[in-house]
């Protein structure tokens, strides 16, 4: 069956800092794979997604993630946040339907 | 272009009585799905249709939960008789087809406190 995997519940970092949010999957296939954000009250919005070709992905608001099979790793990565970053993020994988990782909150301290 | 709607935003009931949560998906959209968001989770999917074809429900507890897509536009999801257990956000989403390679996309969901 296949999972996903967020290994962390809660990361702090300074606004203007870089970030890198940790997500593994678990699939039998070539998977597709999703980050969403949730900030509160919101629903989820994509931030990007990789279907195939360049493991490198580019995404909304500046974020990227980089595809690595031998890993079995999907993690997200902004060179530099900002305080409107603060939110719920959550890493996707789509096999026989869209599974969810619990998923890591991220607060932006000034 | 208008997003997915639900509503009503958010519902306090008392346990034993009946819910029904309504979502509107984007205009085109032939599949629709819901989803259960517990505290601090990630959303797991309950039902997901295929225009008004419920094609994957082997997650929605049938016993106490009930859902349908009439005319292949609009779903209602109720939960009669409603649990304490059942407090969490329930989000729905559409996409134009499903399969791996497509986009969903998200209402701001509805949160659900059973006192």
């Amino acid at each position: 069956a296949q999972s996903v995997t967020q290994p962390d519940i809660h990361i702090t970092v300074s606004e203007g800092a870089s970030l890198e949010l940790r997500c593994n999957y678990s699939y039998g296939a070539t998977p597709y794979l999703f980050w969403y954000v949730q900030s509160p009250g919101q629903g989820l919005q994509l931030l990007l997604k990789y279907f195939s070709g360049d493991t490198l992905v580019q995404g909304i608001k500046g974020f990227e993630a980089e595809f690595k099979r031998s890993q079995s790793s999907f993690n997200l990565r902004k060179p530099s946040v900002h305080w409107s970053d603060a939110a719920e993020y959550f890493c996707a994988v789509e096999g026989e339907k869209l599974t969810f990782g619990t998923g890591t909150r991220l607060t932006i301290i000034p | 272009e208008a997003g997915v709607v639900q509503s009503p935003r958010y519902k306090i009931i008392e346990k034993k009585q009946p819910v029904a949560f309504w979502c509107n998906p984007i205009s085109g959209h032939n599949t629709l799905y819901w989803y259960l968001q517990n505290l601090g989770q990630g959303p797991e999917l309950l039902i997901r249709y295929e225009n008004e074809e419920a094609v994957d429900d082997s997650q929605l507890p049938k016993d106490r939960f009930s859902a349908e897509r009439l005319k292949g536009v609009d779903s209602t999801l109720k939960i009669q008789p409603a649990e304490l257990g059942d407090s969490a956000v329930y989000l729905c989403a559409s996409s134009l087809s499903s399969g791996g390679a497509v986009e969903q996309f998200f209402g701001p969901g509805t949160r659900l406190t059973v006192l």
